[in-house]
């Protein structure tokens, strides 16, 4: 089942380091999607791509967080420099296109230290 | 960026009964919707999806929208403990997809 892959599944990083969070999305799918999840504030979307262009760069997100896509079977979110608040599940999505269901990866569970 | 709205926050029905969860957008771009499921530890799963005024039925779970309110319900009869999770109520405006917190739902055998 060639679903969306997230690596790694868990990360512990010091408070200041950076760090990459990589996706692997559906094959085929056009967009793709980066968002974060925590009890307190839910599911925030942080990045956005349609067939590999950046279409949002997330706001509030945008000073220590840098998705990018440089091919369409491959993405990275890079965070730096971590904070303690940035500790949450990272969940990274793709679909046809942004009228279709998202197929959501596994999420990568991000503790900051 | 709050653009969805869900209610309750929790919910918690026994087994067999109704279980009813809303959802409204404040965004007049919106217009389409989706319902996620996503139990503990894992991650969503798209439920259902409505993008036309009116009602759409899957089994025991049956979605309602009212495109003029941007308001969403969705319904869960004969609830099972099987349904108990965080469900997701998702809205796009033709470009991002915003979720909802998120209600909460416990079915109680």
């Amino acid at each position: 089942d060639a679903g969306v892959t997230q690596t790694p599944r868990h990360e512990v990083a010091e408070k200041g380091q950076t760090i990459i969070l990589k996706c692997e999305p559906v094959s085929g799918h056009n967009d793709l999607f980066w968002y974060r999840q925590t009890k307190i504030q839910g599911l925030e979307l942080l990045s956005y791509f349609r067939s590999k262009s950046l279409m949002e760069d997330g706001g509030a997100f945008k000073d220590r967080f840098k998705a990018e896509m440089l091919n369409s079977s491959f993405s990275t979110l890079k965070i730096q420099p971590t904070e303690p608040k940035d500790s949450a599940v990272y969940l990274c999505a793709s679909s046809w296109d942004n009228n279709e269901r998202l197929f959501f990866g596994h999420g990568t569970k991000l503790s900051v230290l | 960026q709050q653009k969805v709205q869900q209610s309750p926050e929790s919910l918690i029905v026994p087994e067999g009964g109704m279980a009813s969860l809303n959802c409204t957008s404040s965004d007049r771009n919106v217009d389409y919707f989706w319902w996620y499921r996503q139990h503990s530890g894992k991650s969503p799963k798209m439920l259902m999806s409505i993008f036309s005024n009116g009602e759409k039925e899957e089994g025991r779970f049956t979605v309602h929208l009212n495109k003029a309110s941007l308001h969403t319900s969705l319904h869960i009869r004969d609830s099972q403990p099987s349904d108990s999770a965080l469900y997701l109520c998702a809205a796009s405006d033709n470009n991002r997809i915003f979720f909802g917190d998120g209600t909460q739902l416990v079915v109680k055998p």
